[in-house]
């Protein structure tokens, strides 16, 4: 089981964004994804848990879907900010309950 | 406010072994599966291991299986993973990551260390 992610994608501060995953097989619906930021130099953080389900302290132009038709899943960021350019994984797992990440994707803001 | 601190890391042959440390605070350890992850230089993320919250079940990779043994000490509030046989492509950033789930496992990380490096080289 594999999840694929663009390598990198741009846009302007204050426009909205749209991250993709996408499951190799199966229904990506069928186990929660989650998505994780990392910024430069530091650890992941998680920023969308069970699909669409935003820790606390995460703000509401940040939100997670799902659309089993294309077997895929979302990041959607809304209002972009700088502070937003970082890196974001997708993460699920399998039937035999192995943690898959994707290769993640480079968010730049300019 | 859940605290992970690992360490351990450094600089090792290829073919040596070494230990790391992932010393938990603020939150009951002991409830808590807990995790490895790791992240080559410039890489992304590799999920490596999983222990549950008494330690009866673990899961590993198969990039590691048989290599690498994850334990805990729930008396210590640690985390261990014990690398054997290592390789050059096990370079990387060492994060240890509380899965969220209480006694029981989400297979997701809700805190993570600030990692420790890794460094396999003659």
């Amino acid at each position: 089981f594999v999840l694929t992610q663009p390598h990198s994608v741009s846009e302007s501060p204050g426009k909205t964004v749209t991250l993709s995953c996408t499951g190799s097989s199966g229904n990506i619906a069928s186990n929660y994804v989650q998505w994780y930021q990392q910024r430069p130099g530091s650890a992941p953080t998680l920023i969308i848990f069970e699909d669409n389900q935003r820790p606390s302290g995460v703000p509401d132009r940040i939100s997670g879907s799902i659309d089993s038709s294309s077997n895929s899943a979302s990041l959607i960021i809304s209002g972009l900010r700088t502070e937003d350019e970082a890196d974001y994984y997708c993460q699920s797992y399998d039937a035999a309950k192995q943690v898959v990440f994707g290769g993640g994707t480079k968010l730049t803001v300019l | 406010q859940v605290h992970l601190m690992e360490s351990g890391g450094g600089v090792v042959q290829p073919g040596r072994s070494l230990r790391l440390s992932c010393a938990a605070s603020g939150f009951s350890f002991d409830s808590h599966g807990m995790h490895w992850v790791r992240q080559p230089p410039g890489r992304g993320l590799e999920w490596l291991a999983l222990i549950s919250y008494e330690g009866s079940k673990t899961s590993y990779a198969d990039s590691v299986m048989g290599r690498f043994i994850i334990s805990r000490d729930n008396f210590k509030n640690t985390l261990y993973l014990q690398m054997n046989s290592l390789e050059t492509d096990d370079t990387a950033t060492y994060y240890c990551a509380r899965d969220p789930s209480w006694s029981t496992l989400a297979y997701y990380f809700d805190s993570w260390g600030q990692g420790t490096l890794v460094t396999v080289s003659s």
